[in-house]
């Protein structure tokens, strides 16, 4: 089984700021098979990124992802209010699919 | 607009016994393999099972292999998640989810969840 590792665990930022997101896998990972979700409190998962750096219909064009191999990174390139959630990798290379722990991304 | 409404969820004893519903709409439900997926409260997220769109291939996560059954009826456009000896550590909101590309288990759509809690 993949393992993900999401870091850091929190990020404090202000609105407006970047924020650089890594995501580790245990082995390497397809870029193919790399997908990143937001989940705000009280809300589902949604999709922002699938391999690897293709944005999902509707993700603003501030949301970037990158990597391959090992690592990964989410690029949020400023923040808007809207944006402070956590966020979460996922793999599906193979069964089963694993999410990482997760980063949130808060206001300073 | 195209959703998921999943039921079904509830407070049971360990031990006991639940099923989940998720009520698929607009879109071509058969076409689509299904997951559920579920998050322990304040905890990550953790693929629970997966069912292919004609319901003939399935898989399951170590943590419910044998005491959990993932179906679907495509008549009905509804995915089902029947869970027998139900144990503290299921304790979690259960989503499903649709897989967005056939072989590609990332997940586009999601519905809002059902809780479910194992408790005497």
């Amino acid at each position: 089984e993949i393992v993900l590792t999401q870091s850091p665990g929190t990020l404090s930022l202000s609105p407006g700021e970047r924020a650089t997101l890594s995501c580790r896998a245990s082995q390497s990972v397809s870029s193919t098979y790399l997908a990143w979700y937001q989940q705000k409190p009280g809300q589902a998962p949604r999709l922002l990124i699938y391999g690897a750096s293709s944005r999902a219909t509707g993700i603003p064009d501030r949301f970037s992802g990158s990597g391959s191999g090992t690592d990964f990174t989410l690029t949020i390139s400023r923040l808007e209010p809207e944006d402070f959630a956590v966020y979460y990798c996922q793999h599906y290379v193979s069964p089963p699919p694993t999410f990482g722990g997760g980063t949130k991304v808060e206001i300073k | 607009e195209v959703q998921l409404l999943e039921s079904g969820g509830g407070l049971v004893q360990p031990g006991g016994s639940l099923r989940l519903s998720c009520a698929a709409s607009r879109f071509t439900f058969s076409s689509y393999a299904m997951s559920w997926v579920r998050q322990a409260p304040g905890k990550g997220l953790e693929w629970v099972s997966v069912i292919g769109g004609s319901g003939d291939t399935t898989y399951y996560a170590d943590s419910v292999k044998g005491r959990f059954t993932i179906s679907r009826d495509n008549s009905k456009n509804t995915l089902y998640l029947q869970m027998n000896s139900l144990r503290a550590e299921d304790t979690a909101v259960y989503y499903c989810a649709k897989h967005m590309v056939t072989g590609y288990w990332y997940f586009g759509l999601w519905g809002r969840g059902t809780l479910i809690t194992v408790s005497s």
